[in-house]
């Protein structure tokens, strides 16, 4: 199995940037990397995601290291509204989509 | 962006009886679709995964008399809990994806089913 290793938790001061890391050390060469977030009570909502290029979108940038052992999302400016679990996922052959514990952001004001 | 809908958002049934929950893609033809568990403070928990058309892979140690999981259409799934019993109340999401890996998953904003 892909799998990938977040820290549990996280802090940052509002609108600062945050950078959040994932290690997967087991990336296969066609696992493609998915972040989603989850708000409380809610169903998680996409982020970002890519292969070997870092991304960028309007939500966030996704920076994927050289060897692609390991990813960062970086929300640019964190606002009240990032507090969320944030999940770095592999979407690998199977086409399955499994979740790990994922890290906790807490943004404070 | 792309639109999962999920219904009902909350349930309450008594304990034997059954409960169906629909998960239904808006603006997209779903090819596969998974089904995810979330107790409280813990991360989700695949439970199935169904493409169109075909029987649904269940996960190692979830029970798929229990759990039935009917995907006809590509844009709707269902999960069907038979005989609820107080220890299914949990949160269930599904999520929708199209063809390919390189596309994203969206998700529906959950059923929270209470067994009494």
């Amino acid at each position: 199995d892909a799998k990938t290793t977040q820290p549990n938790s996280m802090e940052s001061n509002e609108e600062e940037p945050v950078h959040l890391p994932c290690n997967h050390s087991t990336i296969s060469g066609t696992d493609y990397i998915h972040w989603y977030r989850q708000l409380p009570s809610q169903g998680p909502e996409y982020v970002i995601h890519g292969l070997t290029s870092n991304v960028n979108n309007r939500m966030a940038s996704l920076a994927i290291a050289e060897d692609r052992k390991s990813s960062t999302l970086i929300l640019h400016r964190a606002t009240l509204r990032d507090a969320a679990v944030y999940y770095c996922i592999l979407r690998d052959g199977r086409n399955d989509m499994r979740f790990g514990a994922g890290t906790r952001l807490t943004v404070k004001p | 962006g792309a639109v999962v809908s999920q219904h009902p958002s909350r349930v309450i049934c008594k304990s034997g009886t059954s409960v169906k929950i629909e998960c239904r893609s808006l603006d997209f033809q779903a090819t596969t679709m998974f089904w995810y568990r979330q107790f409280p403070k813990q991360s989700l928990m695949l439970m199935a995964t169904s493409n169109e058309g075909s029987k649904a892979t269940y996960e190692q140690g979830v029970e798929k008399d229990k759990f039935l999981i009917n995907h006809a259409s590509l844009t709707l799934s269902t999960l069907t809990v038979t005989s609820a019993h107080p220890e299914d109340s949990s949160f269930y999401i599904c999520s929708a994806v199209r063809t390919g890996l390189e596309t994203e998953a969206f998700f529906g904003q959950g059923t929270r089913l209470t067994v009494v």
